[in-house]
């Protein structure tokens, strides 16, 4: 596609659910990223994939926290037992080819919201 | 560990006002240096950057310059907009790891 596409855009859940949120990279980008921004706060990492290598999941906040890239494409980031503090905007970034000062380009998020 | 500090807003000015945002980083070896920008209802996008010591970046007439000696990387802009109100967001590429780092992000609101 033309853009980083993220689904879905709103999600609504109770707390205790299973989450799971979807990222569709720019088609030829070999870098995805997840980040979490909270209301008033900055972006946080959480997890980047570079081509086939193992991904540096330095940045998930607990192991309820999960994330997979098939195919080197899509990427779906889980949420399991979903609890209120998970409540944030996830942002999904591409970059073409990982390197450090490579621009990134960014979804316009999942805003999810633990009840 | 490497960070990003960038000035708290709310940043209020009128139009045709001269921009200051503040960023300072901590990092090992040579990071390179971005500025994003979030306008109202859109997503983040790379405003600016710069990848080595004194380099200017610029871009729909703002500018940061790469200041190794101050470790800053101060966004400006000679006369601010009312469409420049946004949140942006100061950012540095991490070489030791492989992640990038931001900011908490400064909104700006310029009044007509």
């Amino acid at each position: 596609g033309a853009g980083v596409s993220q689904s879905p855009s709103n999600k609504v859940t109770e707390k205790g659910k299973d989450v799971e949120l979807r990222c569709d990279p720019i088609s030829g980008h070999t870098a995805l990223y997840w980040y979490r921004q909270s209301l008033g706060q900055g972006l946080e990492f959480l997890i980047y994939f570079q081509g086939n290598s193992a991904p540096d999941k330095s940045g998930l906040p607990s192991d309820r926290f999960s994330a997979e890239r098939t195919g080197g494409s899509v990427s779906t980031l889980t949420i399991q037992r979903t609890q209120q503090e998970d409540s944030a905007v996830y942002l999904c970034a591409s970059s073409l080819g990982g390197g450090l000062s490579d621009s990134l380009f960014f979804g316009s998020g999942t805003q999810l919201s633990v009840l | 560990g490497n960070s990003v500090t960038q000035m708290e807003g709310p940043v209020t000015l009128s139009e045709e006002a001269f921009l200051t945002i503040n960023c300072t980083y901590t990092a090992t070896g040579y990071p390179s240096l971005f500025w994003y920008v979030q306008y109202p209802g859109e997503g983040l996008q790379l405003l600016l950057k710069a990848t080595k010591a004194d380099d200017k970046g610029s871009n729909k007439g703002f500018e940061a310059t790469y200041r190794k000696e101050t470790t800053s990387f101060h966004l400006e802009k000679g006369s601010v907009q009312v469409s420049d109100s946004a949140v942006y967001f100061c950012a540095l590429s991490d070489r030791s790891a492989s992640k990038i780092i931001f900011g908490s992000g400064t909104r700006l609101s310029i009044r007509p």
